[in-house]
């Protein structure tokens, strides 16, 4: 089964303080992960994924797979960056899996 | 493209009565995901759709859920009757290819059932 895990719901920071929002997956395959973005009165957005290797406004994230985790981190955080975070799994199956997200607020 | 489109963004019914979601999925995209968002839940995937034809809905709750995709570019959400139970945000998704490929996002439809 696939299961991802974002143990915080709400996550607040100062201003150009580093962040780091948490991701765990469960999964027996080769997983593929995501993170997507939704700020407020938008829609939901990729932000990166885990095989692109890229940085995305600021934002990086590493598929760890011996903690089996794909933390989102940023050095420098900033208030534009407040809104939802979601990680999300895709396996060998069309079925893309989403954790609970994280409520992220970047305070001035 | 003006990317993911459905419709109604707000609806508000009272139990019993029939809802009816929209999607128009991007154009060329030829998957099709329905999503509902709840804060005890999160987003859970409720029906896949693959070249127009229904490929997993085992996340639909119960049969009085009920999804159609009759063309490419045009699919439907049904609940009936509605509880209130089903109040969440529902939303469309498209996707190139079915596998792992990212998702677009419709701006979603706020369901209130009271």
């Amino acid at each position: 089964a696939q299961r991802v895990t974002q143990p915080e719901k709400l996550l607040s920071v100062f201003k150009g303080a580093p962040v780091e929002l948490k991701c765990n997956y469960s999964y027996s395959g080769s997983p593929e992960l995501f993170w997507y973005v939704q700020y407020s009165r938008q829609r939901l957005q990729l932000l990166l994924r885990h095989i692109s290797r890229e940085s995305i406004k600021g934002f990086t994230a590493d598929l760890n797979k011996g903690e089996t985790s794909f933390h989102l981190k940023k050095p420098f955080a900033q208030e534009e960056d407040s809104a939802m975070y979601y990680c999300a799994l895709g396996g060998s199956n069309y079925k893309l899996t989403f954790g609970k997200g994280t409520l992220l607020t970047v305070n001035p | 493209d003006a990317g993911v489109i459905q419709s109604p963004r707000h609806e508000v019914t009272e139990m019993g009565q029939e809802v009816t979601l929209r999607c128009k999925p991007i154009s060329g995209h030829n998957s099709l995901f329905w999503y509902r968002q709840t804060m005890m839940r999160g987003l859970e995937l409720l029906i896949y759709f693959n070249n127009n034809v229904p490929i997993d809905d085992s996340g639909m709750p119960e049969d009085r859920f009920s999804a159609k995709m009759p063309n490419a570019s045009f699919s439907t959400l049904k609940i009936q009757p509605s509880e209130p139970r089903d109040s969440a945000v529902y939303f469309c998704a498209s996707s190139e290819y079915a596998s792992n490929s990212p998702l677009h996002f419709g701006n979603g439809t706020r369901l209130t059932v009271t």
